[in-house]
């Protein structure tokens, strides 16, 4: 099966605690995203890579950073320095054309 | 300049009904539309998208509406079931660079039986 997974699907960590979320994709797309989602809005782009090795900062990336390894993988880390962690996160990644498919989301508490 | 603007937040539709939502955008430069489905606790899933050299563009009982002009675009979702209740995102990107989608707010949709 072609797709995106996400893992964990649910998350929660205490505060002050760095936590990494995984992304892999089977789609062979050079292009992956990551989003955030909180209640009532939008997605929000955190960080997005064009290619192996190389990723460059979204709209709201102070906190997060990524590594961009391997084709297939995009993990995000959460670290202590964002200040309102909990939220939804949601991995994409694209063809060469325009289209976006998601992942199944990690919801990610911090308390 | 970066913005797409949705409307209604949300919207209750009878069964067999019509659902519009609405998108409005600013930068000119966007020429791809897409339109995504989420429902609770799952991620997105691209339902139909447009780019801005058609007008319509229809896929069973979703069509996108585009008026370049007013810069807007519309979901209709004809014959509105049940099964349709979810929330729906407009987006936009530009075809250079990385292509980063700038998504709407977001629409809750419900439609009751």
């Amino acid at each position: 099966d072609g797709g995106i997974t996400q893992s964990p699907k649910y998350l929660f960590r205490k505060e002050g605690q760095n936590v990494t979320l995984s992304c892999e994709q089977n789609l062979n797309h050079d292009a992956m995203y990551w989003y955030r989602q909180d209640p009532g809005q939008g997605l929000r782009l955190i960080y997005y890579s064009q290619i192996v090795n190389d990723f460059q900062k979204g709209d709201i990336a102070e906190g997060y950073s990524v590594s961009r390894e391997k084709k297939e993988s995009f993990p995000l880390t959460v670290t202590s320095a964002q200040k309102n962690p909990t939220a939804f996160y949601l991995c994409a990644s694209r063809d060469r054309i325009y289209e976006q498919y998601f992942g199944p989301g990690t919801r990610l508490t911090v308390t | 300049q970066q913005q797409v603007k949705q409307s209604p937040q949300s919207l209750i539709v009878q069964k067999g009904g019509i659902s519009i939502i609405n998108c409005a955008y600013e930068n000119t430069a966007f020429d791809y539309f897409p339109w995504y489905q989420q429902f609770p606790g799952k991620g997105p899933a691209l339902l139909i998208a447009i780019r801005p050299d058609v007008s319509e563009k229809k896929e069973g009982r979703f069509t996108i509406s585009f008026n370049k002009s007013a810069k807007q675009f519309s979901l209709h979702i004809m014959d509105s079931q049940p099964g349709d209740s979810a929330t729906y995102f407009c987006a936009a990107s530009m075809a250079q660079g990385a292509q980063k989608l700038v998504f709407g707010q977001g629409t809750r949709l419900t439609i009751n039986p």
